[in-house]
């Protein structure tokens, strides 16, 4: 099947540790995201990538970096300069070619909930 | 920066009942909404969009309508069941992919 596989689903981190999150896709999309969720609210952008070897910044970048070395896998790293990384995490590609498919519609995975200690 | 907020941040249907759920927008050049369904623990799902060249949209039991004058968007969901019961969220793109979120609505539903 395809679709968006985040690991791992729940992970504790200490204070002053990194963390990272995988985020694997098999949809042959170009595009990835990571949203952050906190409770009872909506989602914000943390980091995105449109093209292997590419990303930008989104609203709440700072205390995360990202990679992305291949099309299929856009690792999230929870760094220890977040001051406050407890939350739901969540990520997402697209195909940035509107080959017929919905306007801009984004494949989210099931979410990583991290929880610091 | 631009923001897309909803009116009702929680609704309570009877099973059965028409949902409506509402949502502001403040960006006037995005190109096309998307409402998406989210239930507990999971990542959201799409439920339907709409481009700005649009008013109205219809899919399964779900209408989104468009008013571009007053900026507002609405989600219509008819004959509403129990597992419609989630978080609603609309999000707004102007860019491909790129999407802005609301805060979403909880739309819980009696059976």
């Amino acid at each position: 099947d395809g679709g968006i596989t985040q690991s791992p689903k729940y992970l504790f981190r200490k204070e002053g540790q990194n963390v990272t999150l995988s985020c694997e896709q098999n949809l042959n999309h170009d595009a990835m995201y990571w949203y952050r969720q906190d409770p009872g609210q909506g989602l914000r952008l943390i980091y995105y990538s449109q093209i292997v070897n590419d990303f930008q910044k989104g609203d709440i970048a700072e205390g995360y970096s990202v990679s992305r070395e291949k099309k299929e896998s856009f690792p999230l790293t929870v760094t220890s300069a977040q001051k406050n990384p407890t939350a739901f995490y969540l990520c997402a590609s697209s195909s940035i070619r509107d080959g017929g498919g919905r306007t801009g519609e984004l494949f989210f995975g099931e979410g990583s909930r991290l929880t610091v200690l | 920066g631009e923001s897309v907020g909803l009116h009702l941040p929680t609704l309570s249907v009877q099973e059965g009942d028409n949902s409506i759920i509402n949502c502001a927008y403040s960006n006037s050049a995005s190109d096309y909404f998307i409402w998406y369904k989210q239930e507990s623990g999971k990542g959201p799902q799409f439920i339907i969009d709409i481009r700005s060249n649009m008013d109205k949209r219809q899919g399964q039991r779900v209408t989104v309508l468009l008013n571009k004058t007053v900026k507002h968007l609405s989600l219509q969901i008819a004959a509403t069941q129990p597992g419609d019961s989630a978080v609603y969220f609309c999000a707004e793109g102007t860019s491909y992919g790129k999407l802005t979120f609301g805060q979403g609505t909880i739309l819980t539903v009696h059976p």
